[in-house]
Parts: C-alpha cells; sequence; structure tokens
C-alpha cells in the first residue's frame, strides 16, 4: 500500500530557530493535514490543505506555522520562531476524498531546547 | 465548536473478555472514523463509518455509529495482548475539511 513519508524523523533545535517538516503525500491524493501530538495525548488538528490553499487552520496554527507545496509532491510545515511549547509529535496525513480515510505519515518528533 | 470524547480514557482488561469503548461527539456528523495507535508509532485507520447505523468489524473489533444519539462504538471481543495500544475515535468538522480527534483511550490487555 502506498505511503505517506515525513522526513525527517527527528528534529532537535534551539528555541527561536527555523525549522521546516516535509512530507510527501500519497500521489494521487488531494487533501492534505497536519496534526501534532504532545506526549502521545490528543492528536491536535493544525491545517488542512486542498487546491493549493489553506482550508481550515486551528488556533494553534498562529502567524509563526507556514505550510506550502512548492512542487506538486512534497508538502512542508515550516515553524518561523520555535518555542519550547512546539515540542510534539508531528503527523502529516493525506486523504483522496473527504469521505476516505486519512493516511498518517510516521511522524517527525520535534524537539526545541 | 466539535468536540468529541471518548471514555474511558484508560482501560485495563483480562485476555478472552469483552468490553466497549465510547466516543460522543458534540454537533452533527455524518461519518466517524477509528484509529489505532501503538507507542511511539503513527496512526493506523481501522474503521470508517460512513453512515447512521453502520457496523463494520475487523477480526475481534466491531464499530458502529449511531448519528442521532451522536455515538460510536468500538466493541472489543475476547481480547487478546496484541490488541493493547490506544485508540482514537475522529468526527469530521461539519462543512469543513477538519477532523477532531477525541480523548483516546488506552488499552492494556493483560495476560
Amino acid at each position: 500500500e502506498p505511503e505517506v513519508t515525513q522526513t525527517p524523523s527527528h528534529q532537535v533545535t534551539q528555541m527561536g530557530q527555523e525549522v521546516i517538516l516535509r512530507c510527501v503525500p500519497i500521489s494521487n491524493h488531494l487533501y492534505f493535514y497536519w496534526y501534532r501530538q504532545i506526549l502521545g495525548q490528543k492528536v491536535e488538528f493544525l491545517v488542512s490543505f486542498y487546491n493549493n490553499e489553506i482550508s481550515e487552520k486551528s488556533e494553534i496554527f498562529d502567524d509563526q506555522f507556514s505550510v506550502e507545496r512548492p512542487d506538486g509532491s512534497n508538502f512542508t510545515l515550516k515553524i518561523r520562531s520555535t518555542k519550547l511549547e512546539d515540542s510534539a509529535m508531528y503527523f502529516c496525513a493525506s486523504t483522496r476524498d473527504r469521505k476516505e480515510k486519512l493516511l498518517f505519515g510516521s511522524g517527525t518528533q520535534l524537539s526545541v531546547l | 465548536e466539535l468536540k468529541v470524547e471518548q471514555n474511558p480514557l484508560f482501560l485495563s482488561m483480562q485476555e478472552g473478555k469483552n468490553y466497549t469503548i465510547y466516543c460522543n461527539y458534540s454537533t452533527t456528523s455524518d461519518r466517524l472514523y477509528w484509529y489505532r495507535q501503538d507507542p511511539g508509532k503513527s496512526l493506523e485507520s481501522l474503521f470508517v463509518l460512513l453512515s447512521n447505523g453502520a457496523v463494520k468489524q475487523e477480526g475481534r473489533l466491531m464499530a458502529s455509529l449511531d448519528t442521532k444519539a451522536r455515538l460510536s462504538t468500538l466493541h472489543i471481543t475476547a481480547a487478546v495482548h496484541d490488541l493493547s495500544a490506544t485508540y482514537f475515535c475522529a468526527a469530521p468538522h461539519s462543512g469543513t475539511y477538519k477532523y477532531i480527534f477525541g480523548t483516546g483511550t488506552r488499552l492494556k490487555v493483560l495476560a
């Protein structure tokens, strides 16, 4: 079965630094998502992306966050100036149709020191 | 704002026993998803429930959806150790692309 691929698997950064998390969704999928999960707790919605624009975003997704699909295959999440509280596992997900299940990548564990 | 709640949050059960996990959501939604997460791993899709009265079964797990009661259940039959994981339900926020996840139920099956 096709997979959603995320890189890197782990990212350690200093507070205030910029990070870019990368995802390659499944090729025929149209809807793309970023979620995060702090220490195995609740899975929190960050943003959804469709037709090359953000369709929904949560309160967490403030001006420090941005997403991009630069080349038709990659889907990136950028955090401009990381805070300690941004430390979490970040999951990318995609789906072909809104009624179908989300397929999740293996995640990027972000640690902000 | 859609809220999705699960209970129990933690469940420790003996092998061979049956139990049900409940997922309640606060506003209208016509479909519901169940996911499994092993420690340190990603989320694996278990079931997609697309209509009122939908029932899906896979092995020892059976999921159902009652949209009128805004309730989904995940029933475990004759639990085995391999079912130990955290189970999440998720519902789409009506009219949006946003899927809201429940609080999760951490299941531990004891041998």
